[in-house]
């Protein structure tokens, strides 16, 4: 079965600081998908970034970065320079490698920024 | 990437009574989803539908939820007979259709929701 863990139940970082957001997977696939979602107070599921397990390349946008490492089963989200607009809830997704299939979501990461 | 619109955004109802939660596409995909969050929880999958018919489903799931597509544009989640622990916001997600002969694609994305809330 699939499963993700996200260890952080709640991070606070003073605006402009630099924060990190874990996730480790589990799953038998060896083709699989790996999200992240971010879920402001307003509610809404907002996707952020999609990788598949055969692209171990890390990925940058803008402030946000992304570092996938297959030999941990890992897929961190790191916020440079951090926002009081990035305060959400973060949750991590892994679905299995034919795509379109179900989203099993970790517990979430709340981030709150400090101004 | 458009999403996709959920009516009504929130519903109360009754122990026991039926509701019917709405989706409505804006362009025309083939794959839904429906989720739910309870309240400071984590988003679990219910339903995935595609080409009308129910592709995957999850132990909640069970017989008191129903999905159609009536018309060929919404995409509808019928729970028959609810219960206090159905409050939960109720999501629902769409992606692109399947490349024929090619790996799966894609990103779901999420409606904003409809919260449910059961007295």
């Amino acid at each position: 079965a699939q499963k993700v863990t996200q260890a952080q139940t709640e991070i606070s970082v003073v605006e402009k600081e630099d924060v990190t957001l874990d996730c480790v997977y589990e799953t038998r696939d060896t083709t699989y998908y790996l999200f992240w979602y971010k879920q402001p107070p307003s509610g809404e599921l907002v996707f952020l970034i999609r990788r598949n397990s055969f692209d171990e390349q890390n990925e940058i946008s803008g402030r946000y970065s992304w570092n996938f490492q297959k030999s941990t089963s890992s897929f961190n989200f790191t916020i440079t320079a951090s926002q009081v607009v990035d305060s959400a809830v973060y949750f991590c997704a892994l679905s299995d490698g034919f795509g379109n299939e179900k989203l099993t979501f970790g517990t979430g990461t709340r981030l709150t920024i400090i101004p | 990437e458009p999403e996709v619109t959920q009516t009504p955004s929130h519903q109360v109802t009754q122990m026991g009574q039926e509701v019917i939660l709405r989706c409505v596409p804006i362009s025309n995909h083939l794959y839904f989803y429906w989720y739910r969050q309870i309240l400071g929880q984590k988003v679990e999958f219910l339903v995935s539908f595609y080409n009308n018919e129910i592709s995957e489903k999850s132990e909640i799931f069970d017989d008191q939820f129903s999905v159609e597509r009536p018309d060929g544009s919404n995409f509808t989640l019928k729970i028959r007979s609810t219960k206090l622990e159905d409050s939960a916001m109720y999501f629902c997600a769409r992606s692109s259709a399947r490349l024929a002969g090619g790996p799966g694609t894609d990103t779901q994305y999420f409606g904003p929701g409809t919260r449910l809330t059961v007295l």
